[in-house]
């Protein structure tokens, strides 16, 4: 089975701060995205990327950067964290131009 | 701009009945429209999916209806359980492209 795993299920930051999402999937796939869920909005695209190294604006990247150092890893990163990226963090993983894509459980962050 | 758009937000059904959730695209050039299902503390998962070269796909209690020339396209669950509780998203795509996904529907299946 495909494995999608999100490195924390709970965050709570301050303002400001520097925030790391981290996302590891265990198949191999190439492409890896980061969505935001938010009740109303359903989920929004942030960034992805097709390969090592290399990443995508999707359609909220404001105030979000990622990292793809290794083809299984795909971090998403919030240079000052504010208020209004309190939300729902959801990676994905998908392998070329197969059907499936496979969610990880979710980060949910809280910024105070 | 929401390129896929999904009702109802929210869907109350008696266990044994019929949930019926509507999405609409724009974008003709969509070739894969998934259903997600995701229960709380989870992310979303795969449910069916159609190509739009078929009208209808069926699995299990779950069926997709694709109506092209509408641009349109439903997932009906029948008999719906308890169990069923979840929230769906529909997702359009060009193949190897991004996913688009409506904004939800929260069903509960009332016992």
């Amino acid at each position: 089975d495909v494995k999608v795993t999100q490195s924390s299920r709970y965050l709570v930051k301050r303002t400001g701060e520097k925030v790391f999402l981290e996302c590891v999937q265990d198949m191999d796939h190439e492409n890896m995205f980061w969505y935001r869920q938010d009740p109303g909005l359903g989920l929004r695209l942030i960034y992805f990327s097709y390969d090592v190294k290399m990443k995508e604006k999707g359609d909220i990247p404001e105030g979000y950067s990622v990292s793809r150092e290794k083809k299984e890893r795909f971090s998403l990163i919030l240079e000052s964290a504010s208020t209004n990226q309190t939300s729902m963090y959801l990676c994905a993983s998908i392998q070329g131009s197969a059907e499936t894509q496979y969610f990880g459980p979710g980060t949910r962050l809280l910024v105070l | 701009q929401q390129q896929v758009k999904q009702s109802p937000q929210s869907l109350i059904v008696q266990k044994g009945g019929i949930s019926i959730i509507n999405c609409a695209y724009e974008n003709t050039a969509f070739d894969y429209f998934p259903w997600y299902q995701q229960f709380p503390g989870k992310g979303p998962a795969l449910l069916i999916a159609i190509r739009p070269d078929v009208s209808e796909k069926k699995e299990g209690r779950f069926t997709i209806s694709f109506n092209k020339s509408a641009k349109q396209f439903s997932l009906h669950i029948m008999d719906s359980q308890p169990g069923d509780s979840a929230t769906y998203f529909c997702a359009a795509s060009v193949t190897g492209n991004q996913f688009y996904f409506g904004t939800g529907t929260s069903l509960t299946v009332i016992p």
